[in-house]
């Protein structure tokens, strides 16, 4: 099956930075890749549609300086969390559709984000 | 836009005995329902998912049946297994591939 990773599995910041989380489909291209952030004990939360070559779309509610993404190429979208605060520490999933009209879902291992 | 909804929260049965989860979800434009198995601090899943063309579909000891009707999908997992323990979680998706999730039902299966 295809394959998401994501990097890096873990990282903690101090609050006020930023952190960049890079999404990628490893043997297909994905012109669409969704981001979702799930706190401890809750769902996944859609948070964006990330679309190559064109501006992402956010759900209502998430704030698009916040969290910049950009779908550079094929294979690659980033999410960059951007002055980052303790409220932010969540885990961040990224995925992309199998394509050829069909709905599944290849989900990347996630990120788990610590801000201090 | 679509809600899901997901009942139970938590489900605890014995080894053996069957599990149910049940959701419902708003939007008519769905046409796509997987259900996700995910355990802690990992990815979601993929267990089984069923199309809004079919009412349902099996397998082994996993089932999912849609009742588009009623806006109505449910997984059934029989003869559970303590290795079946996991957070549920079920979906819907539009032909976009854009998913709306449920709250998730937290399985416990005893020995």
């Amino acid at each position: 099956g295809a394959v998401v990773s994501q990097h890096p599995s873990w990282v903690i910041c101090k609050s006020g930075t930023s952190v960049k989380i890079e999404c990628r489909s490893l043997d297909f291209q994905a012109t669409t890749m969704f981001w979702y952030r799930q706190f401890p004990k809750q769902s996944l939360m859609l948070m964006a549609t990330s679309n190559e070559g064109s501006k992402a779309t956010y759900e209502q509610g998430v704030e698009k300086d916040k969290f910049l993404i950009n779908h550079a190429s094929l294979t690659l979208s980033t999410l960059t969390v951007t002055s980052a605060h303790p409220e932010d520490s969540s885990f961040y999933i990224c995925s992309a559709p199998s394509g050829q009209g069909r709905n599944e879902q290849f989900f990347g291992p996630g990120t788990r984000l610590t801000v201090l | 836009g679509e809600n899901v909804e997901q009942h139970p929260s938590t489900l605890s049965v014995q080894e053996g005995d069957s599990a149910v989860i049940k959701c419902t979800y708003s939007d008519s434009a769905s046409n796509y329902f997987p259900w996700y198995k995910q355990e802690l601090g990992k990815r979601p899943q993929l267990i089984i998912d069923i199309r809004s063309n079919v009412g349902e579909k099996k397998d082994q000891r996993i089932a999912v049946t849609l009742n588009k009707t009623a806006k109505h999908f449910s997984l059934h997992i029989t003869e559970t297994q303590p290795e079946d323990s996991a957070v549920y979680f079920c979906a819907a998706s539009t032909q976009a591939g854009k998913s709306t999730f449920g709250d998730g039902t937290t399985l416990t299966v005893k020995p």
